[in-house]
């Protein structure tokens, strides 16, 4: 059973970049599409991107422009960085996988992290 | 963007009720949607997916229906631990949408 762990700063100030990273344990994350969702309680559950190793990336276009996605398979690692932030950005952010070939998405989830962005 | 509406945005009963929650896609997704259920202070966990199948794990009276631009939730015989939110999410196009909720209450 694949185990997801979301990291990163709990506080970010406006205009900055807030990266954060999901450690994936249980599982090559070669075999996983890689997600990035929010959750705020203005706009509830907010999808941001999927991304495979292979590189074949899609973002929410109401985000593309402020968003990138990576992965790092030395570590079993996928990352988010999302630049200019404002409050509007202040949510509790997942991370998900879904395994490739199975039908469905978003089988297992991290725990989430709370960013608040403040100054 | 495929909007996603859910109903009801809240509902109320009791232990051994039957309950239905659906989901309406503005365009047709095929089967293309998955149901999540989401308690406090914790993250949405999937129970069906492909619209109709049964998350492994996930018990026997939890049910889902339809395709296209329909589908339908069905809790058959609500146990406590069943009180909670609901959201439907559409993967059929990017970018993929969630419903705004349902929560379940105990009556």
């Amino acid at each position: 059973q694949v185990q997801l762990q979301e990291s990163g700063p709990g506080l970010v100030k406006p205009s900055e970049t807030l990266s954060l990273t999901c450690s994936v344990s249980g599982g090559s994350i070669n075999n996983y599409f890689c997600t990035w969702l929010r959750q705020s309680a203005g706009k509830g559950l907010e999808w941001i991107g999927r991304m495979y190793v292979s590189g074949n990336t899609i973002y929410n276009p109401s985000l593309k422009s402020r968003v990138t996605m990576s992965i790092d398979t030395s570590k079993n690692q996928f990352a988010l960085r999302l630049t200019s932030v404002t409050a509007a950005d202040t949510a509790v952010y997942y991370c998900a996988t879904n395994p490739l070939l199975h039908l469905g998405d978003l089988s297992a989830w991290g725990q989430g992290t709370l960013v608040t962005v403040s100054s | 963007d495929i909007q996603m509406t859910q109903s009801p945005s809240s509902l109320s009963a009791s232990v051994g009720d039957r309950v239905t929650i659906t989901c309406r896609a503005s365009q047709d997704i095929r089967n293309d949607l998955g149901w999540y259920q989401q308690k406090p202070g914790q993250a949405p966990k999937r129970l069906i997916y492909a619209a109709i199948s049964l998350q492994s794990g996930v018990p026997s009276r939890f049910s889902g229906s339809g395709s296209g631009t329909d589908f339908t939730l069905t809790i058959s015989g609500l146990q406590p631990e069943d009180f909670a939110t609901y959201y439907c999410l559409q993967h059929f196009s990017n970018p993929f949408t969630f419903g705004q909720g349902t929560k379940l209450e105990i009556k």
